[in-house]
């Protein structure tokens, strides 16, 4: 069963504005959620973090908002830049050793 | 140390064969995970390692799959008889214990194909 999802496939924006990806998750157990990043023929990479004690975290240009209540979390991207056009996974994890569960992705592209 | 490295990059094979992949963590990482990934698809757990104990594996995993890391370093991803729906991604990921949460850290992968 899919516990992280990622309902929009694609996103475009323009080049300075902002970038909102959201995700849902059904298993209120998940007390840590991440933000990947991948570009073609690459692993992802680690973007940014947030635990479920919080409910924002910031990193420079990106923004991690957590709802509990509604099972929501969003990442933010400001401004966006050519370079943010990737694939954007949401992840989660309950584990003590770490196992993530991703959502299917959301694919960026950030036009001139 | 440059990352985490998996060989090969591509794999293709023709069904029924047995394949294996190599994953080479970040050298002070004890924590290493195999992931797999279709296409439109986010990443799927297969199993997990911390140092050379295989500590859980995924209901995905089939009994035609099998992991080993036996000096805690490397690991290989061995697939028997390969079957048309094992063609994914391959992804190897790895992390440092000690805290609960770690960023793990991932190498970029290897396709297989299988016709």
């Amino acid at each position: 069963d899919q516990q992280v999802k990622q309902n929009s496939p694609s996103l475009s924006v323009q080049e300075g504005r902002i970038s909102i990806l959201n995700c849902d998750y059904t298993n209120s157990m998940f007390d840590y959620f991440l933000w990947y990043k991948k570009y073609p023929a690459e692993g992802p990479t680690f973007l940014i973090s947030i635990s479920s004690i919080k409910d924002k975290n910031e990193d420079g240009r990106f923004t991690v908002f957590l709802n509990k209540s509604a099972k929501h979390l969003s990442l933010h991207i400001v401004p966006s830049q050519p370079g943010d056009s990737a694939v954007y996974f949401c992840a989660a994890t309950t584990d003590s050793w770490g196992k993530l569960q991703f959502g299917a992705g959301t694919q960026v592209v950030v036009t001139p | 140390d440059t990352g985490v490295s998996q060989d090969p990059r591509h794999k293709i094979t023709k069904r029924g064969q047995n394949v294996t992949f190599r994953c080479d963590p970040i050298s002070e990482h004890n924590r290493l995970y195999w992931y797999r990934q279709t296409l439109g698809q986010g990443p799927e757990f297969l199993t997990y390692f911390q140092n050379e104990a295989q500590l859980e594996k995924s209901r995905l995993l089939s009994d035609r799959f099998s992991a080993e890391r036996p000096k805690g370093s490397f690991s290989t991803l061995e697939i028997q008889r390969t079957e048309q729906g094992d063609s994914a991604m391959y992804l190897c990921a790895s992390s440092e214990s000690g805290t609960k949460y770690n960023e793990q850290f991932f190498g970029p992968g290897t396709r297989l194909t299988v016709l």
